[in-house]
């Protein structure tokens, strides 16, 4: 069964904080994707990859920057932690012309 | 960046009624997709579309891909509690390309 996986489900950080989210899929897909979900807003693109050490700007990328060293893995930096990025962040990957499978999700909460 | 119309944002059922949903464009898509997300889990892929006219089903879900391309709704028929839930489409410009846009969901909650 296909995977992706993000290493936590739940994480409290404290404002100003370097945070880090891990994602990791097991399907050799070239596409992997950041979303963030906040409730009446849909899913927000924050970056992609399409290849490794390759990354393309979303619709909301202020705030937040991506790592892609491996195929299988897409890492999220959020370079100085703020409140109004609490949110639920969704990874998610992709072949070409293939609808995507999201991981689980991580709920970051800044205090 | 550019959003599916979809409709309606929110439904409140009771168990054992058809359900309808639609995701609305005004540019062309190649494929459409249908994912649902349980509370607290990531979306989960239910139909993906990749004809104008396609009509597919997936148990009690019917999905169909617009004529004009620009649309696509889901059924949902005998709903059950467990269709509680928040349903996206999402759509695709180019046969090969890999990014979607996602519509902004459905609420569905089903009374018993």
């Amino acid at each position: 069964d296909v995977k992706v996986t993000q290493s936590s489900r739940y994480l409290v950080k404290r404002t100003g904080e370097k945070v880090f989210l891990e994602c990791v899929q097991d399907m050799d897909h070239e596409n992997m994707f950041w979303y963030r979900q906040d409730p009446g807003l849909g899913l927000r693109l924050i970056y992609f990859s399409y290849d490794v050490k390759m990354k393309e700007k979303g619709d909301i990328p202020e705030g937040y920057s991506v790592s892609r060293e491996k195929k299988e893995r897409f890492s999220l930096i959020l370079e100085s932690a703020s409140t109004n990025q609490t949110s639920m962040y969704l990874c998610a990957s992709g072949g070409q012309g293939k609808g995507y499978t999201f991981g689980s999700g991580t709920r970051l909460t800044v205090v | 960046g550019q959003q599916l119309n979809q409709s309606p944002q929110s439904m409140f059922i009771q168990e054992g009624e058809d359900v309808s949903m639609n995701c609305t464009s005004s540019s062309i898509f190649n494929t459409w997709l249908w994912y649902k997300q349980d509370p607290g889990e990531g979306p989960v892929l239910l139909i993906a579309l990749y004809k104008a006219g396609e009509l597919t089903s997936n148990g009690r879900l019917t999905a169909q891909f617009g004529i004009t391309r620009k649309d696509s709704f889901l059924n949902i028929s005998a709903s059950i509690p467990s269709d509680v839930g928040i349903y996206f489409c999402a759509g695709r410009r180019t046969p090969s390309g890999s990014r979607l846009t996602f519509g902004e969901g459905t609420q569905l909650t089903v009374n018993p």
